[in-house]
């Protein structure tokens, strides 16, 4: 199975700031690398897919990079319905495996 | 608008089966770009990948769950469902149902929280 390591595995931070969330792969995964924001109670949210495509209806200040083993979620200017937990996945072979998750919540 | 349901029993007591079912309204489980998927997540805890199926009948599970995972499509009543038998109390959690693709997981269910307890 590949591994999906994120980090930080927790943060707090403030409206307006710049958050940057980084994922690693065990292996080689191309760029079939998807972000999710996931809120206490609800199902996840489908943010960023092939590791740079912004979902459709999703804020600009989201966005993503990266390709093969390293990637990262950046979040331009945090609104206040942005906390949440974020996590990875990786869609490049089965078993697909999400990372532990990124809890950001509100300094 | 896609939507997605699950259903079944809240309780299952250790060494049962759990079973649910999907039911699929907006889009067609019988279009062929999608895959249909059971993704679970134990109290407090991260997502975990259960399995996929297609329209045709087409499956895959995760290897961790070994042979207690079964998959089925009613391409009739555009449900889709899980069979995981054997169950321990590792296997509480909630429990979504999900249309992905090899882009992710675009839409799911709420998600249903299901107990093994005796």
């Amino acid at each position: 199975d590949i591994q999906m390591t994120q980090s930080p595995s927790s943060l707090s931070a403030s409206v307006g700031d710049r958050v940057t969330i980084t994922c690693r792969a065990s292996h080689y995964i191309s760029n079939y690398l998807n972000w999710y924001q996931q809120k206490p109670g609800k199902a996840p949210k489908l943010l960023i897919t092939a590791a740079s495509g912004l979902e459709s209806g999703v804020p600009s200040r989201f966005s993503g990079s990266g390709s093969g083993t390293d990637f990262t979620l950046t979040v331009s200017g945090l609104q206040p319905e942005d906390f949440g937990t974020f996590y990875c996945q990786q869609s490049y072979s089965l078993p697909w495996t999400f990372g532990q998750g990124t809890k950001v919540d509100s300094k | 608008q896609v939507q997605l349901q699950e259903s079944g029993p809240g309780l299952v007591k250790p060494s049962e089966t759990l079973s649910l079912t999907c039911t699929v309204s907006g889009d067609s489980i019988s279009r062929s770009t999608y895959y249909w998927n059971w993704i679970r997540q134990p109290p407090g805890k991260g997502l975990e990948w259960i399995g996929y199926i297609n329209y045709s009948g087409s499956a895959n599970h995760n290897p961790s769950l070994k042979s207690r995972v079964t998959a089925s499509v009613d391409t009739s009543k555009n449900q889709f469902s899980l069979s995981l038998t054997s169950v321990t109390a590792a296997d509480t959690a909630v429990y979504f149902c999900a249309r992905c693709r090899n882009g992710g997981c675009d839409y799911w269910g709420q998600g249903t929280l299901v107990t093994v307890s005796s």
